[in-house]
């Protein structure tokens, strides 16, 4: 199993630009959720997944949307990236609950806007 | 609003000591407790997850406790090796009312750990 993947690994936007973070899970996992990751901040939820077809703001939603429309897959866009999203992106899958089982993360991908 | 708060930021200590981590959390309605390790430019790795019945979990050389009326956990380290070397998050899973647990995990800030050879 490859587990989680994320593309790309490094992405330069200018202001304005949109541009999708892609996920994707081999594990048939259910659960599904996207964090950034800024310096003193810790890591702070933006959207997650429970299923296919299924999914809900997390604590910093606004600037992001998602979609869910197969098991494996679960993209980050950005509208229009701004300064302020510049950013380590994590996507996570888990078999069930989050708060109950093990999340698997993916590497990341690193964004700045410039 | 439930905050949870790791300290010290940074620790480094000599190898083969035993060492432990603290994290804080505000609001004792948690639904359990996790803890991750990041290597640099890498994403986190599950360590132990406790849930809010229990008190503590083993792993190895690891093993974390989970304190709920203090509002904290601590992760112990015994006979730390330099491969130990990472930051360490704590996670607390916050009990949601009326629409049940959504799974909506907070994080602390971590503790970045040393261990020198």
């Amino acid at each position: 199993n490859a587990g989680v993947t994320q593309t790309p690994k490094f992405q330069v936007l200018k202001t304005g630009q949109s541009m999708t973070l892609q996920c994707a899970q081999d594990m048939n996992h259910e659960y599904m959720s996207w964090y950034r990751q800024d310096p003193g901040m810790g890591l702070r939820l933006i959207h997650y997944s429970v299923g296919a077809g299924i999914t809900d703001q997390g604590e910093v939603p606004n600037g992001y949307n998602v979609s869910r429309s197969t098991t494996e897959d679960f993209p980050l866009r950005l509208l229009s990236a701004a300064p302020s999203q510049t950013s380590v992106y994590f996507c996570a899958s888990s078999a069930g609950h989050p708060s109950t089982d093990t999340q698997y993360f993916g590497p990341g991908t690193r964004l700045t806007v410039l | 609003k439930q905050e949870v708060t790791q300290i010290p930021a940074a620790l480094s200590v000599p190898e083969g000591e035993n060492l432990v981590l603290n994290c804080s959390f505000t609001d004792s309605a948690i639904y359990n407790l996790q803890w991750f390790r990041q290597d640099p430019g890498k994403g986190l790795t599950s360590l132990l997850l406790i849930q809010s019945s229990q008190r503590e979990q083993t792993s190895g050389r690891l093993n974390a406790s989970l304190d709920k009326s203090s509002g904290r956990s601590t992760l112990y380290i015994a006979a730390s090796q330099p491969g130990d070397s990472a930051t360490y998050l704590c996670a607390a899973a916050r009990l949601e009312h009326g629409s049940g647990n959504t799974g909506k995990l907070i994080f602390g800030q971590g503790t970045t750990l040393q261990v020198k050879p």
